[in-house]
C-alpha cells in the first residue's frame, strides 16, 4: 500500500465550480500535512498546510481528520488557472523528508 | 538568489557515462532534499542532508547514485554509469529543520527547478 494514495483524476470541471479532492495516508504517525500545486513541466509549490482544526486560504480549504487519516481539498469558484495538479504531501513524526502523494489532476474548462 | 538554484536545467547524456548535478539551496536553510520525478510520476524521494550529513539516504535507488553536500549549503547527486532509466527530472528542495512537535505548519520545504536527466 502507498503511504500516500490520491485519486489521480483527471478532474473536470467548469469555472465557477466547486471541487473537492481526497487523499489517504497509511501512517499513523503522519504528523504534519501540506497541499503542493504542480503545474506543467514545473516544481511543486506550496499551496498551503493543512492544520488539525482545518484551515481556508481565499477560495480554499483543507481538512485533517486524523481517525480516518484522510486529507481534503475543497476549491470554490474554479478558476482556469486552477489548473494544475494537486499533491497531498505529508511527514512522519521523527522523520524529516516529504512524502508525496502522485497528485490529482484537475483542468478547469471555460 | 532567493530560491533553490538547480544545474544544469537540461543535460542529455550517452548511457554509461557519469553526471553531476548541482544545488544550491536557500540561504540558511539547514535541511536539502533530493526527489525524482519521471514523466507523470509522483515525486520519488532520493535522499536528506542535515548539514553536511545525510541521516537518510534510504531512496537512492542503487550504488551508482551518491550525493554530498559541503558546507552546509551546495549539494552534489552524482549518477554513475548512467542509464535510460535514469531519465528524470530530479528536483533538489530546502527547509528549515522540521521542529517535532504538533505544529500546524511547520516549515515547508522549496523545491529548485529541477535539472531535466534525458538518457540517450
Amino acid at each position: 500500500r502507498k503511504e500516500v494514495e490520491q485519486d489521480p483524476g483527471p478532474f473536470n470541471v467548469p469555472e465557477g465550480a466547486t471541487v473537492a479532492f481526497n487523499c489517504t495516508y497509511s501512517n499513523s504517525a503522519s504528523q504534519s500535512f501540506f497541499w503542493y500545486r504542480q503545474d506543467c513541466r514545473k516544481e511543486p509549490k506550496l499551496l498551503m498546510s493543512v492544520y488539525s482544526s482545518g484551515n481556508e486560504d481565499g477560495r480554499f480549504t483543507a481538512q485533517l481528520n486524523r481517525a480516518s487519516q484522510y486529507i481534503s481539498l475543497l476549491i470554490r469558484d474554479s478558476k482556469l488557472s486552477d489548473s494544475a495538479t494537486y499533491l497531498c504531501v505529508v511527514r512522519v513524526t521523527g522523520f524529516q523528508k516529504l512524502v508525496f502523494g502522485t497528485g490529482t489532476r484537475l483542468l478547469v474548462s471555460p | 538568489g532567493a530560491g533553490v538554484s538547480q544545474s544544469p536545467s537540461n543535460k542529455v547524456t550517452e548511457k554509461g557515462k557519469d553526471v553531476e548535478l548541482r544545488c544550491d539551496p536557500i540561504s540558511g536553510h539547514t535541511a536539502l532534499y533530493w526527489y525524482r520525478q519521471s514523466l507523470g510520476q509522483g515525486l520519488e524521494f532520493l535522499i536528506y542532508f542535515q548539514g553536511n550529513s545525510a541521516p537518510d539516504k534510504s531512496g537512492l535507488p542503487s550504488d551508482r547514485f551518491s550525493a554530498e553536500r559541503t558546507g552546509g549549503s551546495v549539494s552534489t547527486l552524482t549518477i554513475q554509469r548512467t542509464q535510460q532509466e535514469d531519465s528524470a527530472v530530479y528536483l533538489c528542495a530546502s527547509s528549515f529543520t522540521f521542529i517535532n512537535r504538533d505544529t500546524t505548519s511547520g516549515n515547508t520545504i522549496y523545491f529548485g527547478e529541477g535539472s531535466w536527466l534525458t538518457v540517450v
